[in-house]
């Protein structure tokens, strides 16, 4: 069964770059994966921010950015903004019974 | 613009139903697949059930297998989950969510004595 790991925390400087990954424990993770990443501000329904690792929405800001690094995939925010604390989910795609599985998810503070 | 609006959520006993209902508009509903998400009170997400655009093929999360039924009506623009024999640790806020792109505002279920 398959499990994916994120960061639990990670801590931003206002208008620096962070990145967020996001493992398997099947192995590598490739865009057969089809990743995706959520943000979720506190008392807030999720967004989808990236899909199928690097495509953004109409609505994604231009400072996210999805890709695949050292066999995780990752989630870079360059310059971040105060609105952009969060907590940040990915999803990866599975060929199997149980198709799509979600990570433990983020705590981005922006301090 | 796309709407989904999720309903049928409450308090309910150990081992009761309940079915939930997401009402869908702005998009072509009957040409997408649908997911639903759930979230437990102070969690992360859960991925629970997926359903394809003309519903004939359906995944569940191991742990709502055999007591979970994803469904749709295409021509009521509607999707469905039936939860039976519910247990506590059910209790979460269930989303609708369209291709993965977007999101309900949730509907909260509770399972409790």
């Amino acid at each position: 069964q398959a499990v994916v790991t994120q960061e639990p925390s990670k801590t931003v400087s206002p208008g620096g770059t962070v990145t967020l990954t996001c493992a398997s424990n099947t192995g590598a993770v490739t865009s057969g994966h089809n990743p995706y990443w959520f943000q979720q501000k506190s008392g807030q329904a999720p967004r989808t921010l990236i899909y199928d690792t690097t495509k953004k929405f109409s609505t994604t800001p231009a400072r996210f950015s999805g890709s695949l690094l050292g066999g995780k995939a990752a989630l870079t925010l360059s310059g971040a903004q105060p609105e952009d604390e969060a907590e940040y989910y990915c999803l990866l795609s599975y060929n199997d019974a149980r198709p799509w599985v979600f990570g433990g998810g983020t705590k981005l503070t922006v301090l | 613009q796309v709407q989904l609006v999720e309903s049928g959520g409450g308090v309910v006993q150990p081992g009761r139903s309940l079915r939930l209902s997401c009402a869908a508009s702005g998009f072509a509903f009957r040409s997408f697949v649908m997911h639903w998400v759930r979230q437990a009170p102070g969690k992360g997400l859960e991925w629970v059930a997926v359903i394809s655009d003309d519903g004939s093929n359906k995944y569940y999360t191991d742990s709502v297998k055999g007591r979970f039924i994803i469904s749709r009506d295409n021509s009521r623009n509607t999707l469905y989950l039936q939860m039976n024999r519910l247990r506590p640790e059910d209790t979460a806020m269930y989303y609708c969510v369209w291709g993965l792109g977007s999101w309900g505002q949730g509907t909260l279920v509770t399972v409790s004595s």
